[in-house]
């Protein structure tokens, strides 16, 4: 089944303890991108990958690291977690970056809080 | 830079209602338009796109046009179910810009 899988699906820890957020797609896709969506804000994005060693930041890139190593794989790094990054994160990948045809496929989540 | 603002939510409705959400968008060059759904306690999934001027989108009874002269790209359904209450995005894609833009999300309810 082609699917976008994020873990852990919920996590609680503490500031300052370093932690990753994987996310694996099966379907090749060259395009891979992290979100997060807070209330009244909607999905901000974070950083995206147009192909393998290629990332950007996107428009909230503060406080998080990325890595694309191999073209299925998207990591998420919080070096040192704040509160202020309690939210729910989102992963997402496409064929070619997201375009006319090329809608973007979402992982079901990762709920973070930060004490 | 891009844009995407929606009706601000939440919406309530009783079944085999008519809905309308609300979406217009601010973008350079020709972007291609999407409506997602997030169901509770799940990741967003495309529910229809549209990719040039006047091409309408459709899919469960849900439709949207694309329309460049008011920069907008309503949803309409003629007749809700209680299976269509979720959150729903409007976002919009430059074609290779690599950076979606997305609203902040409608959510719908719907009563039997």
């Amino acid at each position: 089944e082609a699917q976008v899988t994020q873990n852990p699906r919920y996590l609680i820890t503490v500031t300052g303890k370093k932690l990753t957020v994987t996310c694996s797609q099966n379907m090749n896709h060259e395009y891979m991108s992290w979100y997060r969506q807070d209330p009244g804000l909607g999905l901000r994005q974070i950083y995206y990958s147009m192909n393998v060693e290629v990332t950007d930041k996107g428009d909230v890139p503060e406080g998080y690291k990325v890595s694309r190593k191999e073209k299925r794989n998207f990591p998420l790094i919080l070096e040192s977690p704040s509160p202020n990054q309690t939210s729910l994160y989102f992963c997402a990948s496409s064929l070619p970056p997201a375009g006319e045809n090329s809608p973007l496929h979402f992982g079901n989540g990762t709920r973070l809080t930060v004490t | 830079g891009n844009s995407v603002t929606q009706m601000e939510g939440p919406v309530t409705l009783s079944e085999e209602a008519f809905l309308t959400i609300n979406c217009t968008y601010t973008a350079t060059g020709y972007p291609s338009l999407f409506w997602y759904v997030q169901y509770p306690g799940e990741g967003l999934q495309l529910l229809l796109k549209a990719t040039k001027a006047d091409d309408k989108g459709s899919n469960k009874g849900f439709e949207a046009t694309y329309r460049k002269e008011t920069t907008s790209f309503h949803l309409e359904k003629g007749s809700v179910q209680v299976s269509d209450s979720a959150v729903y995005f409007c976002a919009l894609d430059n074609t290779n810009a690599g950076k979606s833009t997305f609203g902040d999300g409608t959510t719908l309810t719907v009563k039997p």
